[in-house]
């Protein structure tokens, strides 16, 4: 597609459950990001690739949060043990490099009940 | 540490009426970089503007403008004849200006309705 694909666009899960995030960035962008944003308020940066390898993941909150980028184009979000605070908006956004424009996807909404 | 604030949470303006969103920001960085965005009510974030720090120039892209002034660490988002398809959420945001350029600090968001 011609931008950033993320999927689900919605996720309810169990308190406790593991789920899984996908981002498909757009062709040929070595850089990819997460971000979370919860309600009411502005995103907050959880990590960035360039290529396959995780550039700088000082943005996730403890260890239940783990990205992977395999083979340097989809990457996937994974949370083991949901907890309520989970609860957010995900977005993910890609870039030609690490300092040109960054393009985002339209997010996926987790809802951990 | 970076940090953005956007002391308006929401603004409501009528149809026609010019329209300024606040930004300031703190960083120890010399070289950074300034963004814009627009979140309408779809969700997704729509880059407006990037601004690295070295160049204060104001800029004017049609009804928008923006005021960088370093000397108060603000950069400030104007809307001119502001219309109801400018309502959304906009977002100012900090980004380190090495190769990390898009590692975004953004602020909490200024809520603007434009009324017809």
């Amino acid at each position: 597609g011609a931008g950033v694909s993320q999927t689900p666009s919605n996720k309810v899960t169990e308190k406790g459950k593991y789920v899984e995030l996908r981002c498909d960035p757009i062709s040929g962008h070595t850089a990819l990001y997460w971000y979370r944003q919860s309600l009411g308020q502005g995103p907050e940066f959880l990590i960035y690739f360039q290529g396959t390898g995780a550039a700088d993941d000082s943005g996730l909150p403890n260890d239940r949060f783990f990205a992977v980028r395999p083979e340097g184009s989809v990457s996937t979000l994974k949370i083991q043990r949901t907890e309520r605070g989970d609860s957010a908006v995900y977005l993910c956004a890609s870039s030609l490099g690490g300092s040109t424009e960054a393009f985002f996807g339209q997010g996926t909404r987790l809802t951990v009940v | 540490a970076q940090k953005v604030t956007q002391a308006q949470t929401e603004i409501s303006v009528v149809e026609k009426e010019d329209v300024t969103l606040d930004c300031v920001y703190e960083t120890r960085d010399t070289t950074y970089y300034l963004f814009w965005y627009k979140q309408p009510p779809s969700g997704e974030l729509v880059f407006l503007i990037r601004r690295n720090s070295f160049d204060e120039q104001n800029e004017i892209s049609g009804r928008y403008s923006w005021n960088f002034q370093k000397s108060t660490s603000s950069f400030n988002f104007t809307i001119t004849a502001s219309q109801v398809v400018d309502s959304a959420v906009y977002f100012c945001a900090l980004a380190p200006g090495d190769n990390a350029g898009n590692m975004l600090t953004f602020g909490g968001g200024t809520r603007l309705m434009v009324k017809p």
